[in-house]
């Protein structure tokens, strides 16, 4: 069956301008994540959904990011005012069980 | 914030040698920890999941052991192939969030 999509595969924007991720996770998955990952690190969490709710969002670095699944499949990430420091891989994660995640294959995104 | 940590950050290998890497993580409140290969433009993918002290398990070449107690898992490549070469990438899974390692680069020369 298909996998996690996210779409753009790149982005390329400049300092200041407003940015849309999104993440189409595998059907029937109910929780879905999203993480960066900052070139020489690790995947960082971000935000976690259940549903159309964030169960988490203590990921988020500040009030620039902000994540929507308004209905509790299709997520949407959101950066306002994007820093040069925002460029990073964004992955996007999908689950039904606590145990595994299955993840897209991200969206580069980089800031000039 | 936990802290996941692993080694070597890069490995070169040639064809047919066998490796092993390094995950280093917090022994308290652990739930599982999972070991993830993800090559460059492609889906991280699942390895292993595992969460018993003295687990092993193996997928063709590749195996991995984990140690709750004092905080580690091993990976393990036997007569690595170039199609090996990857990042592999190990989190520690506390309550619904996981933790991520930087990775450990590997590129194994024909």
């Amino acid at each position: 069956g298909a996998g996690v999509s996210q779409t753009p595969s790149n982005k390329v924007t400049e300092k200041g301008k407003y940015v849309e991720l999104r993440c189409d996770p595998i059907s029937g998955h109910t929780a879905l994540y999203w993480y960066r990952q900052s070139l020489g690190q690790g995947p960082e969490f971000l935000i976690y959904f259940q549903g159309t709710g964030a169960a988490d969002d203590s990921g988020l670095p500040n009030d620039r990011f902000f994540a929507v699944r308004p209905e509790g499949s299709v997520s949407t990430l959101k950066i306002q005012r994007t820093e040069r420091g925002d460029s990073a891989v964004y992955l996007c994660a999908s689950s039904s069980r606590t145990d595994e995640q299955f993840f897209g294959p991200g969206t580069r995104l980089t800031v000039l | 914030i936990l802290n996941v940590e692993q080694s070597p950050q890069s490995l070169h290998v040639q064809e047919g040698d066998s490796t092993n890497f390094t995950c280093s993580f917090p022994s308290s409140n652990f739930y599982a920890l999972h070991w993830y290969r993800w090559e460059t433009a492609k889906s991280p993918e699942a390895l292993f999941v595992m969460t018993l002290n003295g687990d092993e398990k193996k997928k063709g070449r590749i195996s991995a052991t984990l140690n709750t107690k004092e905080g580690y898992s091993y990976l393990y490549i036997k007569g690595s192939q170039p199609e090996d070469s990857a990042t592999y990438l190990c989190a520690h899974h506390n309550f619904n969030k996981f933790y991520f390692g930087s990775g450990t680069k590997l590129n194994v020369k024909p």
